[in-house]
């Protein structure tokens, strides 16, 4: 267990309405992203952060906004949510940037935009 | 760029058969390599990793053999159980990108 929380765990929203998911860790891990994973494409990666409020976008970042105030929390945010957003998101943290470091994942946020 | 290309799923077997799981790679520079394991509901956990060409990856069973000369970090168990049934990802990291690189992933069924 790397001590990682997403919150909320389920959600049903609304098309047109803002959401914000959140990732917790427990261990000061400096590297943190968010993925989404939907049949067919595996997890692609939204947003991560390499220290606080040192975010960059990843390959399918429109639509969504983040940000790290503290080392232990990574917000994501979706600005006016559309039925594409519809997917599993998972947070990641990882100890260093170093290519043999492993990545520690969040249980997943299910979210469903109608 | 940077990439992994794993073989489609879903990969259905019996009870103690043999397994294999193909990855390939593309990347510039000296990537590591892993394989994530991701169970009904839950989120990715590691199963395996290689650091350098020709190291061995194993756990629980499982072993990999990073593969130079032929780009590749095949995924094996030679008796499969119906607890292996879950999602199976290669990924690599190289350079200084803070990121993984993730196959598609392939579900594996294994039936009684």
């Amino acid at each position: 267990d790397a001590g990682i929380t997403q919150s909320p765990r389920h959600k049903v929203t609304e098309t047109g309405t803002p959401v914000t998911l959140r990732c917790h860790q427990t261990e000061n891990h400096r590297y943190m992203y968010w993925y989404r994973q939907d049949p067919g494409h595996g997890l692609r990666l939204i947003h991560y952060s390499y220290g606080v409020k040192d975010t960059d976008k990843g390959e399918v970042s429109d639509g969504y906004s983040v940000s790290r105030s503290k080392t232990e929390d990574f917000l994501l945010t979706l600005e006016s949510a559309t039925s594409s957003q519809t997917s599993v998101y998972f947070c990641a943290i990882r100890k260093t940037g170093g290519v043999d470091t492993e990545a520690f994942f969040g249980q997943g946020t299910r979210l469903t935009v109608v | 760029g940077d990439s992994v290309t794993q073989m489609e799923g879903p990969v259905t077997l019996s009870e103690e058969a043999f397994l294999t799981i193909n990855c390939t790679y593309t990347a510039t520079g000296y990537p590591s390599l892993f394989w994530y394991v991701q169970y009904p509901g839950e989120g990715l956990q590691l199963l395996l990793k290689a650091t350098k060409a020709d190291d061995k990856g194993s756990n629980k069973g499982f072993e990999a053999t990073y593969r130079k000369e032929t780009t590749s970090f095949h995924l094996e168990k030679g008796s499969v159980q119906v607890s292996d049934s879950a999602v199976y990802f290669c990924a690599l990291s190289v350079g200084s990108n803070y990121q993984l690189i993730w196959g598609a992933g392939t579900k594996l069924i294994i039936k009684p």
